[in-house]
């Protein structure tokens, strides 16, 4: 069954250390992966999908179809990144995601 | 952009009694509506999706149905609730060509009694 990982609850960190997120995914078809994130009383809300291979807020993260995994990193963390963080998956021509449990980032000062 | 209302904001209700959560979207037509059930360490788990009116895709089987009478409506709805029904549920809209981005409203809180 088609299935997202988020291996890590909480990862905590120090400010201007790097953070890397783990996803992995199964799925035999052609996935979308997204990153979602919600920050401490605001909605849930899209932060980047790995189609348009952008950076948004200084996160990046590949698709690596061989690992099936779809790591969200950031080189400094910066304490306004403290957040949960989600990730989630779209099959092909659905109209759904499959979310992973989520992991939440710690950035302390 | 859209914009998700959903209430109440909390609930709390009795076991064995009705329930009725309301969502609705502004800023697009002829949105994708989801609900999700939110809990701690398990992540969204999506209970239903709906692409147009009347139409309704059930995820999980459970004790809820859904309800999409108005194109930027969608209510989740329990004859008889459960304790287990307890958690905290989110209602989401996409456009019609980009399910992948949706846009969340600020969710119910529902206790069960």
């Amino acid at each position: 069954a088609q299935r997202v990982t988020q291996p890590e609850k909480l990862l905590s960190v120090f400010k201007g250390a790097p953070v890397e997120l783990k996803c992995n995914y199964s799925y035999s078809g052609s996935p979308e992966l997204f990153w979602y994130v919600q920050y401490s009383r605001q909605r849930l809300q899209l932060l980047l999908r790995h189609i348009s291979r952008e950076s948004i807020k200084g996160f990046t993260a590949d698709l690596n179809k061989g690992e099936t995994s779809f790591h969200l990193k950031k080189p400094f963390a910066q304490e306004e990144d403290s957040a949960m963080y989600y990730c989630a998956l779209r099959m092909d021509s659905s109209y759904k995601l499959i979310f992973g449990s989520g992991t939440r980032l710690l950035v302390r000062p | 952009s859209q914009t998700i209302h959903q209430w109440p904001a909390t609930l709390v209700q009795p076991v064995g009694s009705p329930l009725s959560l309301e969502c609705t979207v502004e800023g697009t037509s002829n949105p994708n509506l989801y609900w999700y059930r939110q809990a701690a360490g398990r992540g969204l788990q999506l209970l239903f999706y709906s692409v147009g009116i009347g139409q309704i895709s059930s995820e999980v089987p459970q004790n809820l149905s859904a309800s999409r009478p108005q194109d930027r409506q969608f209510i989740l709805s329990s004859k008889k609730l459960l304790l287990s029904d307890s958690g905290f549920y989110l209602c989401a809209a996409s456009k019609g060509g980009q399910p992948y981005e949706q846009y969340f409203g600020p969710g119910t809180r529902l206790t069960v009694t």
